[in-house]
């Protein structure tokens, strides 16, 4: 079945260090990636997504590029803010195998120091 | 945007009680919602879709006799926990679609549920 794996954290950087979110997946089809943020306290955000290969995602100074042959889809972000403390989510969906519903991987909390 | 509400954000019950969570797609009309439980530090996982005037599709390994799931309108669907006990203590999260191809799923708030 479908599948996606996060680098385990806490990722813990100071304020304008560079971020990399490490996310791999595994699909029986083509689809949809998507990265979501939660604040403490709060639900899930949508933060970026791309519908196909090569595409790149952005918002916030967030990015990420839908990476195919390596099957990944990477956050970063250049300057990383106190704000940006939060959990973050990699998921796919695979509309391919008629699931609508996201597939998640297991989160990674950064946590920014001023 | 879109938003979705949920409530409560928290409830206390004790064992053996039924505690029903409810969400809503405010501005919008979603045929579909799904039901997530998010344990401490870790990922969600799905426990079931939820069809507007259909039966909720549960995941392998969900009861549903005991996660009751109730859509009964365009803007609204609830999930109710029978005979909650304290392993059932968790994060629920509900998730509402727009209905178009690749639409990004809108999530409520969540509800904290504890048991004693």
């Amino acid at each position: 079945g479908d599948s996606v794996t996060q680098m385990e954290g806490p990722v813990t950087l100071s304020e304008e260090a560079f971020l990399t979110i490490n996310c791999t997946y595994t699909a029986t089809g083509y689809p949809s990636l998507f990265w979501y943020v939660q604040y403490p306290g709060e639900g899930l955000q949508l933060l970026l997504k791309a519908t196909k290969a090569d595409d790149k995602g952005s918002n916030k100074g967030f990015e990420a590029t839908y990476r195919k042959e390596t099957t990944s889809f990477h956050l970063e972000k250049g300057s990383v803010q106190v704000s940006d403390s939060a959990v973050y989510f990699c998921a796919l969906s695979d509309q391919d195998t008629g699931r609508r519903a996201l597939t998640f991987g297991s989160g990674t909390r950064l946590q920014v120091q001023p | 945007g879109a938003v979705v509400s949920q409530h409560p954000s928290r409830v206390i019950c004790k064992s053996g009680t039924s505690v029903k969570i409810e969400c809503r797609s405010l501005d919008f009309q979603a045929t579909t919602m799904f039901w997530y439980r998010q344990f401490p530090k870790q990922s969600l996982m799905l426990m079931a879709t939820s069809n507007e005037g259909s039966k909720a599709t549960y995941e392998q390994g969900v009861e549903k006799d005991k996660f009751l799931i109730n859509h009964a309108s365009l803007t609204l669907s609830t999930l109710t926990v029978t005979s909650a006990h304290p392993e059932d203590s968790s994060f629920y999260i509900c998730s509402a679609e727009l209905g178009q191809d690749n639409s990004p799923l809108h999530f409520g708030n969540g509800t904290r549920l504890t048991v004693t």
